[in-house]
């Protein structure tokens, strides 16, 4: 079946320690996602990618950084910097198209805590 | 900017109940509605989506939803709410700048009672 990934479901962090999320897709999509849903909060956007080797901030990069080496990952990086990881991740991916009609497909997330 | 507003924050309803789940939308221009449904510590599912055409759009589940331009609301609807329903709902829209990005609202928890 083709869907999105996402390994750890659950994850701690240590103080000064950054982690890796994965996000795998094999949609054979062309845009990725990742956002941060708190509760109460609805999901905000912290990376997005159009295509291969690009992606651009979203609305809260800070103390995230990401990269898109193949169509089909695209990892988010936690680092130090972000002084309040705790949260639910999500990735997602879409058909990329320029009039965005294409619905964003999501994976079952990764719960990060600090430890 | 675009944005949505989901002005409940929890639903009740009971079983066998008509089922309505509100949205309103701010845009510049014609509007990429979506709405997603949220099972708790899962991903979001796709539910339907308005791209153009007509105003009432039929998605999973027995779900619906109607596109009003004059009201800028795009209201999810299910005529009978099964116990499984419940769940957090997700209005969307598109970002106007072209780049595939969605704006999401913060949520409706809805509660279906036996």
């Amino acid at each position: 079946d083709g869907g999105i990934t996402q390994s750890p479901k659950y994850l701690f962090r240590k103080e000064g320690q950054n982690v890796t999320l994965s996000c795998e897709q094999n949609l054979n999509h062309d845009a990725m996602y990742w956002y941060r849903q708190d509760p109460g909060q609805g999901l905000r956007l912290i990376y997005y990618s159009q295509i291969v080797n690009d992606f651009q901030k979203g609305d809260i990069a800070e103390g995230y950084s990401v990269s898109r080496e193949k169509k089909e990952s695209f990892p988010l990086t936690v680092t130090s910097a972000q002084k309040n990881p705790t949260a639910f991740y999500l990735c997602a991916s879409s058909a990329g198209t320029a009039w965005g009609n294409q619905p964003q497909h999501f994976g079952d997330g990764t719960r990060l805590s600090i430890l | 900017a675009q944005s949505v507003a989901q002005p409940e924050d929890q639903v009740n309803v009971a079983e066998g109940n008509p089922l309505t789940v509100k949205c309103t939308y701010s845009v510049s221009g014609n509007p990429y509605l979506f709405w997603y449904v949220q099972y708790p510590n899962r991903g979001l599912q796709f539910l339907l989506k308005y791209i153009t055409g007509d105003n009432l759009v039929k998605g999973s589940y027995g779900f619906e939803a109607e596109f009003n331009k004059s009201q800028t609301s795009f209201h999810l609807k299910k005529p009978s709410a099964l116990v499984s329903d419940s769940a957090l709902y997700f209005c969307a829209v598109r970002d106007m700048g072209g780049n595939n990005r969605l704006a999401f609202g913060k949520g409706n928890q809805v509660v279906v009672i036996p």
